[in-house]
């Protein structure tokens, strides 16, 4: 089975710096997508992010970009350029890409206080 | 932007009544799922439905869950008999592509 982990239960940032969360995973599979999910206090689940494992190239959403490094099963999350409305929960995220699985697998979260 | 509609968005039951979590997918959308957070913990699945049955199912997802898609509009998850530990905030997702999911805001359930 997959598993996500994410080792910074929190993290805090000034705003307008940039910080980078971290998340790894570990699979078997050659072909799957990860994901980065906001939550915020309304607890609604947000898509930040979004990476397909064929793609060497690094996803980048604005102000939001990952390092994807699929030998080392890890993918982080970069904000720039923070904002008082980035400091949420944020989960990383794995999915197969195999017709016998579409489950999401989450990690177990980082919360992220941006300080003014 | 198309939304994942769930109601009610609390809801308080005595342990041991069932309750009826209930979502409406987006419409296009082929894929439907329940996950639970249970509050401070990470998010889990419990079960996807595809095709009008279930396509997969966590261990969570025992005798006592169920899940249906009556009308072809409404995807509901019924807990049969509450239990304390069914605390948790339930979120319904649907998608269309392999990516695209939408989550919808929550059902906080509280079981007293």
């Amino acid at each position: 089975a997959q598993t996500v982990t994410q080792s910074q239960p929190e993290m805090s940032v000034q705003e307008a710096e940039t910080v980078t969360l971290s998340c790894t995973y570990d699979t078997s599979e050659s072909d799957y997508y990860l994901f980065w999910y906001k939550q915020p206090p309304s607890r609604q689940m947000i898509l930040v992010i979004r990476q397909e494992a064929y793609k060497q190239q690094n996803a980048t959403e604005n102000r939001f970009s990952v390092n994807f490094q699929k030998a080392a099963k890890s993918f982080s999350l970069k904000i720039s350029d923070s904002q008082l409305g980035d400091a949420a929960m944020y989960f990383c995220a794995y999915r197969s890409a195999g017709a016998s699985g579409s489950r999401l697998t989450f990690g177990e979260g980082t919360q992220l206080t941006v300080n003014p | 932007e198309p939304e994942v509609t769930q109601t009610p968005s609390h809801q308080v039951t005595q342990m041991g009544q069932e309750v009826i979590l209930r979502c409406v997918p987006i419409s296009n959308h082929l894929y439907f799922y329940w996950y639970r957070q249970i509050l401070g913990q990470k998010v889990e699945f419990l079960v996807s439905f595809y095709n009008n049955e279930i396509s997969e199912k966590s261990e969570i997802f025992d005798d006592q869950f169920s899940v249906e898609r009556p009308d072809g509009s409404n995807f509901t998850l019924k807990i049969r008999s509450t239990k304390l530990e069914d605390s948790a905030m339930y979120f319904c997702a649907s998608r269309f592509r392999p990516y695209g999911y939408t989550f919808g805001s929550g059902t906080r359930l509280t079981v007293v």
